[in-house]
């Protein structure tokens, strides 16, 4: 099973800054990575694929980056409406798994 | 536009049985893979089962192997996750998500309903 880590567990940002999360993949997993926003009690909504695609309708200030085992998701210009959980997600092997979410919280 | 509801909530008694619904609309869904995920504040998301567009893959996480399974129907539009041998565990939201191919993202997801089990 490949473990998927996310850092850090919080972070508190102020309006306008930008934010890097972190995922790290125990084992290569290619591109074969998602992320996924979940504001508070919303279901997860696709942010990103393939590592750095952007999914349809997400904005532009969401970029992603990385392959193998190393990914981030950049948040530039951080808006009140980006509060909510980050996970990654890899699909490159079974079973699918989960990071265990940064939460992103607003100054 | 593009949907996924989950059946209602439920409670249910440990190592009782449950049938979890997901309908779809909005898209053809003979033609897309759908996963079962949960969701529980002390384990984050798992990755529960998957089922191929055309029944002919089935994957499940080893948490629910032998106790769940994944099926559908492309006729109703509908996906269904039967459980049963069921533990407090098992409480979560479930989530019903689509995916293109086995093989990729979930790239729409329903809005979750919640499955309780206790006496």
């Amino acid at each position: 099973e490949v473990l998927m880590r996310q850092s850090p567990a919080t972070l508190s940002v102020s309006p306008g800054e930008k934010v890097t999360l972190s995922c790290r993949a125990s084992q290569s997993i290619s591109s074969a990575l998602a992320w996924y926003q979940q504001k508070p009690g919303q279901a997860p909504r696709l942010l990103m694929y393939g590592a750095s695609a952007r999914a349809a309708g997400i904005s532009e200030r969401f970029s992603g980056s990385g392959s193998g085992t190393e990914f981030t998701l950049t948040i530039t210009s951080l808006q009140s409406d980006d509060l909510a959980i980050y996970y990654c997600q890899q699909y490159n092997s079974w079973p699918r798994t989960f990071g265990q979410g940064t939460k992103v919280e607003i100054k | 536009q593009v949907q996924l509801v989950e059946s209602g909530e439920t409670v249910v008694q440990p190592g009782g049985s449950l049938r979890l619904s997901c309908r779809a609309s909005g898209f053809i869904f003979s033609r897309y893979g759908m996963h079962w995920v949960r969701q529980t504040p002390g384990k984050g998301l798992e990755w529960i089962a998957l089922i191929s567009f055309d029944i002919s893959d089935k994957y499940y996480a080893d948490s629910v192997k032998g106790r769940f399974t994944i099926s559908r129907d492309n006729s109703m539009n509908t996906l269904y996750l039967e459980m049963s041998g069921l533990r407090p565990e098992d409480t979560a939201i479930y989530y019903c998500a689509r995916a293109l191919t086995p093989r990729s993202y979930m790239d729409v997801w329903g809005k979750g309903t919640t499955v309780t089990v206790s006496s």
